[in-house]
């Protein structure tokens, strides 16, 4: 069975510092790798995907994350945080059946803050 | 240009009256999903139409349920509210069920749903 595990459920930096947030996967098949944000009552908005092409994968908004298979990681990152990137961040898999997909299961999300 | 639009925001009910929630989607997609997401909490899929083909997770209780009368709108009707109902309920649409389209899902902002 297929599962995400976001470490960390708030993360705060400052305003220019490094963003990294993270995600562990969990599948017995090949995963596609997602990560959204939600703003505040906002509904959730992809910012990046993973399907087996190149390991770094790179989103809106400066976001970028790797896929590690050894780790099961696929870890999201941004040089230098924003103001405006202060959201909640999800991780979500779903497994390669061979052409056809599982339905997205998410983690338990990720709250970032970014101090001025 | 929303496409996504769910009506209303926010919604009071009363314990045990019926409710119902309404998306609606301008990107003529096959697919809508309805989630359900309590505080601090990941996204949790109910059910989802493929068309007019309607799919129920098989732990998505007796009490919601879900119409669809065309492409573009698709409800979702809680028969009793209870107080564990409370929610933000979000609708979602794909191109696909298959591919990695299936899993590029556009969301709406969400109806926060409360029960008094």
């Amino acid at each position: 069975a297929q599962s995400v595990t976001q470490l960390g459920s708030h993360v705060s930096v400052s305003e220019g510092a490094l963003v990294l947030l993270r995600c562990n996967y969990s599948s017995s098949v090949p995963p596609y790798l997602f990560w959204y944000v939600q703003y505040p009552n906002q509904g959730l908005q992809l910012l990046l995907k993973y399907t087996s092409a190149a390991t770094l994968v790179k989103g809106i908004n400066g976001f970028e994350a790797e896929f590690k298979k050894s780790e099961t990681s696929f870890h999201l990152t941004k040089p230098s945080a924003h103001m405006s990137d202060a959201a909640e961040y999800f991780c979500a898999v779903s497994e390669d059946y061979g052409g056809s997909q599982g339905n997205l299961i998410f983690g338990k999300g990720t709250k970032l803050s970014v101090k001025p | 240009d929303a496409m996504v639009i769910q009506n209303p925001r926010y919604q009071v009910t009363q314990f045990g009256k019926p409710v119902t929630l309404s998306c609606s989607q301008t990107l003529n997609h096959n697919v809508m999903y309805w989630y359900q997401q309590k505080s601090s909490q990941a996204p949790k899929l109910l059910f989802h139409y493929y068309d007019k083909d309607f799919n129920n997770e098989a732990d998505t209780p007796d009490n919601f349920q879900s119409r669809r009368p065309n492409t573009s709108f698709c409800f979702l009707d809680i028969r009793s509210p209870g107080l564990g109902d409370a929610a933000m309920y979000l609708c979602a649409t794909s191109r696909e069920t298959s591919g990695i389209a299936k899993n590029i899902q556009y969301f709406g902002a969400g109806t926060r749903l409360s029960v008094l």
